[in-house]
Order: structure tokens, then sequence, then C-alpha cells
């Protein structure tokens, strides 16, 4: 099962907003609205920050936002802020019954 | 508070066998399907394998399938992963996380890691 793909790293500035895509195939990413995103800080643990597509967990800001057209999902954080500044990685479950992630996206805030 | 702690982990050479151990509290652990996901040193994530509640059906990455076996004892509130026929490409954090008893995602909760080095 090969990764996921997403642009090695977006920058943006402070109040911007930025999108995040995923890019996968008719056998995960097309196949199930099962996509989720993580955001990971250096040296800390992945934090979940919507799944289902579209759905956020109780606590994570309205500002993070998810979508999917086809195969290929998006994420787009709004008003960027300095703590937004992580690693961030997408997620969907596949025909064969495995989870696939993508390759991770460096977020910069400028 | 939803504690997952990792443990096991160190250095092993390859061709050696190691079990990592994940230990949950502050929550119904048999409510929740387990997954253990590594991350290579400045690597992104990839998960390696999950399993249900009663563990009567788990699920493996490929490049694990055949060396790599999960477990979990519901009475000990303790998910397991043994390793064997390590590589150095098994070098790796190696997180264990939770996700809804009905679904095989999304990964809501996670452990801090616990590294596993595979050397010579």
């Amino acid at each position: 099962q090969s990764a996921l793909t997403q642009p090695a790293s977006v920058s943006g500035s402070l109040g911007q907003s930025i999108t995040i895509s995923c890019s996968g195939t008719a056998s995960d990413v097309g196949r199930y609205d099962l996509v989720s995103w993580y955001q990971q800080h250096p040296g800390k643990a992945p934090k979940l920050m919507v799944f289902g597509v579209t759905e956020r967990p109780s606590g994570v800001s309205n500002r993070f936002s998810g979508s999917k057209s086809g195969n290929t999902a998006s994420l787009t954080i709004s008003g960027l802020q300095a703590d937004d500044e992580a690693d961030y990685y997408c997620k969907s479950y596949t025909t064969t019954a495995a989870l696939v992630f993508g390759g991770g996206t460096r977020v910069t805030v400028l | 508070e939803v504690q997952l702690e990792e443990s096991g982990g160190g250095l092993v050479q390859p061709g050696g066998s190691l079990r990592l151990s994940c230990a949950a509290s502050g929550f119904t652990f048999t409510s929740y399907r387990m997954h253990w996901v590594r991350q290579a040193p400045g690597k992104g994530l990839v998960w390696v394998s999950g399993t249900v509640i009663n563990g009567d059906t788990t699920n493996y990455a490929g490049s694990v399938k055949g060396r790599f076996t999960m477990s979990r004892d519901n009475a000990k509130n303790t998910v397991f992963l043994q390793m064997s026929s390590l590589r150095d490409e098994d070098t790796a954090v190696y997180y264990c996380a939770t996700s809804p008893s009905n679904s095989w995602t999304p990964f809501e909760y996670w452990g801090q890691g616990t590294l596993v080095t595979v050397s010579s």
C-alpha cells in the first residue's frame, strides 16, 4: 500500500488561510469517507484534528476544516496562528483493510 | 484522564526479537480497537497493525506481516506487539493508539511512544 501524497511543505502568514492536499486512489481516499487528519508538533504524539473527512473532535478549533473531492482530500487551516506550525498527516482506510498515512506536510507560519 | 503508556523499546540486533507493551488507563479499554503506528527518525507516520476488541481479527501492514504479532489482554488493559526477525528499517518510535469499537479509524487517543533501535 503506497503512502498518500501530500506536499512536503506549505507556508502562510499569521491570519491567512492555507490548504493541504492529500491525494490517494479509488481504493482508499476515493472509496471511503474515512479520511482523518493529524497534527504533530516536534517530539510529541500526533493529535486528531479531523475525522470522517469533515468532522472535528470536541476541543479542536473550527479554524480546521476538511473536505474531499474524488480521490483527493484537503485540510484547510484558516486564521493561521503560531501554534499551528507543525507537521500534518492525512490517513485513509483502504480496500485491503489496511490504513495508510500520507507522507506528511510541514506547515510554516511566516 | 486517558493514558496510553508504551514500554519495551530498546536496542536490538538485526534478526532479533522484542516485545512492546501499551498499558491503557482512564477509559474503558474494551470499548476501543487498538493500533500500533511507527515513525522512523525524521520520517512520517506508518500504520503497523490494528486489532478488534476481542482480538479475534488483527490486520497488519505488508511490511511487517509474518514478522510482527499484535495481541491484547483485556483483563490487564494492555496491548502487545511481538516483533521478530527485526531489520534496520524497523527502527522507529512505536506509538499505540485507539479507534472506536466499530471502526478501524480514526485514532483518537495516542501514547507518547517507545523507541526501538535495530542495529548491530
